[in-house]
């Protein structure tokens, strides 16, 4: 399975500003997706980010409140824009293997831990 | 969208017990994924299910894919107390590289 690590691991933010979260995974992979689990919640998942094309975004998610780069197949960044109180929550980055051709099995990095105030 | 149902949401183990933890959907699954998620961490895999009836293992962690395909169950047996977190159940939807998980069933230890 891929290591994942993720910076930073938390932050305090104030009201109206962003917030950029950076995901570097240990080996070349072609989707990464990234993940909101607000407090005592499951994990959702806003969008899928694919090297080379514009990521995917879930219903409810848009691109203006959460742009995402992904530079190559190692690395992915999530900005959180223009924040409010009800962005708390974590963010996840996850990538896939793949197993008969679809990205079943997901492994995780360690999560992002944003408060905003 | 897809909807996958976990029950129960919270359960108290006491050491030694066995405890058993399941997830439903109204819809058919081709995969079924066990995660466990502790404080501070991400949610780490567990166990991974590809076939209906299969019953696979990893130490005292035992899942099954239900026969329906329509669910799943995880049992712990002869708990310890890390056995503590949230465990999630997950599934890949029908375009196969997103995954829907379950409310999540939190473990807590008997006072």
């Amino acid at each position: 399975s891929a290591v994942i690590s993720q910076k930073p691991s938390r932050d305090i933010c104030q009201r109206g500003t962003s917030l950029t979260i950076q995901c570097q995974v240990d080996s070349q992979v072609t989707m990464m997706f990234w993940y909101r689990q607000q407090p005592g919640q499951s994990l959702t998942l806003i969008a899928t980010a694919n090297q080379g094309s514009e990521a995917t975004y879930e219903s409810g998610f848009v691109i203006d409140k959460f742009p995402i780069s992904r530079p190559n197949l190692t690395f992915s960044t999530l900005t959180v824009s223009n924040m409010s109180p009800e962005d708390s929550s974590i963010y996840l980055c996850s990538t896939g293997t793949s197993r008969q051709s679809s990205y079943n099995e997901q492994f995780f990095g360690p999560g992002t831990r944003l408060t905003v105030l | 969208g897809q909807q996958l149902n976990q029950s129960p949401q919270s359960m108290f183990i006491q050491e030694g017990e066995d405890v058993s933890m399941n997830c439903t959907s109204s819809s058919i699954f081709n995969t079924w994924l066990w995660y466990k998620q502790e404080p501070g961490e991400g949610p780490v895999l567990l166990i991974a299910l590809y076939k209906a009836g299969e019953l696979t293992s990893n130490g005292r962690l035992t899942a099954q894919f239900g026969i329906t395909r329509k669910d799943s169950f995880l049992n712990i047996s002869a708990s310890i107390p890390s056995d503590v977190g949230i465990y999630f159940c997950a599934g890949p939807g029908a375009a196969g590289n997103k995954l829907t998980f379950g409310g999540g069933t939190r473990v807590l230890v008997k006072p």
